[in-house]
């Protein structure tokens, strides 16, 4: 079985500024992925970014990166120059390559003040 | 843009009624998904149905049942409604070959048993 812990419930960060939320997981998988969603407060779920665990190299898409450390079974989410739209929920997830069930973290409410 | 619509955005039933969530996708996917949404628990798999009249039990599928008689559409039934089961539902899809294809989510329902 898959778990993911997000240790964080809530944090808030200064519009423009960098924040990293936490995730580690623990899988007896060899291969799988791992991903942070979105969910604003209109409740659409959306994706940010994803992360083959076989790749080294750190997945990143415009201002979001992630930090994979797979011996630790880490997979953080750094947000550079936060805006306010990124302020909402944010949950981490893992999924084995070789089925489609997501297993989700707790969540994180990130709110970005002006 | 792939498509995921749940019918209602907002329910109110009461105890003992019998109560069916309607979830519709238009992009031909073979995988779909109920989760429940609760604060501080993330999000839960219900059940899931990788084709037509098939499905899976998830983690929490105790006063769920689930139909998939078409390919586009996936109904979540609560037999008889407790208020244990308040909650906002989400619905999934994603392709049966996953590689690189997220799930895509509707916009949940949050719904209320009195």
């Amino acid at each position: 079985a898959q778990t993911v812990t997000q240790s964080q419930p809530e944090m808030s960060v200064q519009e423009a500024e960098t924040v990293t939320l936490s995730c580690t997981y623990d899988t007896s998988e060899s291969n799988y992925y791992l991903f942070w969603y979105k969910q604003p407060p209109s409740r659409q779920m959306i994706l940010v970014i994803r992360q083959e665990a076989y790749k080294q190299q750190n997945a990143t898409e415009n201002r979001f990166s992630v930090n994979f450390q797979k011996a630790a079974k880490s997979f953080s989410l750094k947000i550079s120059d936060s805006q306010l739209g990124d302020t909402a929920m944010y949950f981490c997830a893992s999924e084995h390559t070789s089925g489609s069930r997501l297993t989700f973290g707790e969540g994180t409410q990130l709110t970005v003040n002006p | 843009d792939v498509k995921v619509t749940q019918s209602s955005r907002y329910l109110v039933k009461r105890t003992g009624e019998k109560v069916f969530l309607e979830c519709v996708q238009d992009m031909d996917h073979e995988n779909m998904f109920w989760y429940r949404q609760d604060p501080g628990l993330g999000l839960r798999l219900i059940y899931f149905s990788y084709d037509v009249k098939m499905k899976e039990k998830g983690d929490i599928p105790e006063g769920y049942s689930v139909s998939r008689e078409k390919k586009e559409r996936f109904s979540l039934i609560l037999e008889s409604a407790s208020t244990n089961q308040t909650s906002m539902y989400l619905c999934a899809s994603s392709l049966l070959d996953r590689s690189n294809q997220p799930q895509h989510f509707g916009d949940g329902t949050r719904l209320s048993i009195l």
